[in-house]
């Protein structure tokens, strides 16, 4: 069965710091990744996506994702933190075939000034 | 502008009392989607159409209806909503089910059954 895991339910880092926050997968085919963030009392919006071709995505935001094949993970990164990157991240995953999507739980990141 | 809306936004009902939440985008996506977020669990999907007329369950579709009667608009239907059903929902659209697109959500409805 298909399925998206977020281990961290928090994530706390200081501005200016890196951050990365965790996704791994277990999907049949092709996988096709997909991270949206979700502030405070607003939908979701995308960040990026990995489909084929290089294994770093760059998405908005200064933000991307390392897609690892063995590793069966697709974590998101940011070089420089800031306070505003302070939002609840979502990684998902759409099926072969593709109506259907899969979400992680999803990630608290909290950004310390 | 692009946008995906719900209405209401909020939504306070007791148990029994048949509800419906609109969506609607301006896109011409031609699929959409209904989420539906609990703390823990994150984004769970209800119902999903392809295009007009055409529709399928989601991971989660026990106590709600959906129809596609028009490609703008996918209302959710609770018939008879029980207080399991209080939840976050959102409405969420794609240029087509294709397995790369991106989705574009709505922003959300706030639903508590009492």
């Amino acid at each position: 069965a298909q399925s998206v895991a977020q281990p961290e339910d928090q994530v706390n880092v200081a501005e200016g710091n890196p951050l990365t926050v965790k996704c791994t997968y277990s999907v049949s085919g092709n996988p096709y990744l997909f991270w949206y963030v979700q502030y405070p009392n607003r939908g979701l919006q995308f960040l990026l996506k990995y489909i084929t071709g290089d294994n770093l995505v760059k998405g908005s935001y200064g933000f991307e994702a390392e897609f690892n094949k063995s590793q069966t993970s697709f974590h998101l990164k940011k070089p420089s933190a800031l306070v505003s990157d302070s939002a609840l991240y979502f990684c998902a995953s759409r099926n072969t075939g593709g109506f259907k999507t899969i979400f992680g739980a999803g990630t608290r990141l909290f950004v310390k000034a | 502008e692009a946008q995906v809306t719900q209405n209401p936004r909020y939504l306070i009902t007791v148990t029994g009392k048949k509800l419906t939440v609109t969506c609607s985008q301006n896109m011409n996506h031609e699929y959409m989607s209904w989420y539906r977020q609990d703390p823990g669990l994150g984004l769970r999907q209800i119902y999903y159409s392809m295009n007009v007329e055409v529709t399928d369950k989601g991971d989660v579709p026990e106590g709600y209806k959906v129809s596609r009667k028009e490609k703008r608009n996918f209302p959710l239907i609770l018939e008879s909503p029980s207080p399991n059903q209080t939840s976050l929902y959102f409405c969420a659209s794609s240029r087509t089910g294709g397995d790369t697109d991106t989705q574009y959500f709505g922003p959300g409805t706030r639903l508590t059954v009492l």
